[in-house]
C-alpha cells in the first residue's frame, strides 16, 4: 500500500521564478492538503483539494496555486518567489468523512529560493 | 485566530525518563486533536489523535495523551523513553467547524541520552 509520494525531494529556484511540486495520495484517499513548513516552526496549511475544486485555503497569498487531478494527485504552484519561500513543502492526504479526518503525510520537497 | 503552543521547544532526557510534553490550544468550540512525530530524516508520522469519547488516548509507541477540555490541554506522555524516541513532536488541532486544516504549533525537539 503506497503511502504519500511528493517530487521532486529537492529544488533550488532564484527569486522571480515560477516552481511547481507535485503529489500522489495515498491509495483509497481522495483529498489533498498542502503545508508550508519553514526551518523550526510547524507546518502551516496553505490549502486542501476535493473534487478538483480548492475546499479550504489558510492565510498565503494569491502566488500560491494548486490543482487536482481526476486521478486525485495534486500540484502546487508558486510565482514569483520570494526568498522567504524557502522551506519544506508537505503534502497530505485523507478520505473525506464528515470532517473527521485523518492526514497522512508525504516526506516533503525541500525548497531552496536563491 | 485560533493558535496552538507547545511550550517546551527543546527536552532533553534520559532513557527511562518520563516524558510529558505540552501542549495548549486557543479555540473555545469541539475540536479534533493529533499528535505527530518527525524522526530524524522520515515524514511526519501519527502518533494518536482524539475526536470525542475517553478523553485519555492510547497511540502507538507507549505513547498516551490526555484532553483536558477546561484547560485547553492536549498533553503527551510516555512512563519510560527509549534512545528511540528521540525526535520532533508536533501538537495539532481541528476545529469542528473548520474542515479539516491543521493548525500546528511550533514542535518540541526530544533527544533521548543512551
Amino acid at each position: 500500500d503506497a503511502g504519500v509520494t511528493q517530487s521532486p525531494t529537492h529544488l533550488i529556484k532564484t527569486r522571480g521564478q515560477q516552481v511547481t511540486l507535485r503529489c500522489s495520495p495515498k491509495s483509497g484517499h481522495d483529498t489533498v492538503s498542502w503545508y508550508q513548513q519553514a526551518l523550526g516552526q510547524g507546518p502551516q496549511f496553505i490549502f486542501q483539494y476535493y473534487e478538483e475544486e480548492e475546499r479550504q485555503r489558510g492565510n498565503f497569498p494569491d502566488r500560491f496555486s494548486g490543482h487536482q487531478f481526476p486521478n486525485y494527485s495534486s500540484e502546487l504552484n508558486v510565482n514569483a518567489l520570494l526568498l522567504g519561500d524557502s522551506a519544506l513543502y508537505l503534502c497530505a492526504s485523507s478520505l473525506a468523512n464528515l470532517y473527521q479526518e485523518t492526514q497522512y503525510f508525504g516526506p516533503g520537497t525541500r525548497l531552496l529560493v536563491l | 485566530a485560533q493558535s496552538v503552543s507547545q511550550h517546551n521547544h527543546h527536552v532533553i532526557l534520559s532513557e527511562a525518563a518520563s516524558l510529558e510534553l505540552g501542549c495548549n490550544y486557543s479555540y473555545g468550540g469541539t475540536v479534533n486533536l493529533f499528535w505527530y512525530v518527525q524522526y530524524p530524516g522520515q515524514h511526519l508520522q501519527l502518533l494518536l489523535k482524539y475526536f470525542s469519547g475517553d478523553p485519555l488516548v492510547k497511540g502507538i509507541k507507549g505513547f498516551e495523551a490526555e484532553f483536558i477540555k477546561s484547560k485547553f490541554s492536549f498533553n503527551l506522555r510516555k512512563p519510560s523513553v527509549q534512545w528511540s524516541d528521540t525526535a520532533e513532536y508536533f501538537c495539532a488541532v481541528n476545529p469542528n467547524n473548520a474542515g479539516n486544516m491543521l493548525t500546528f504549533g511550533g514542535g518540541t525537539r526530544l533527544m533521548v541520552k543512551p
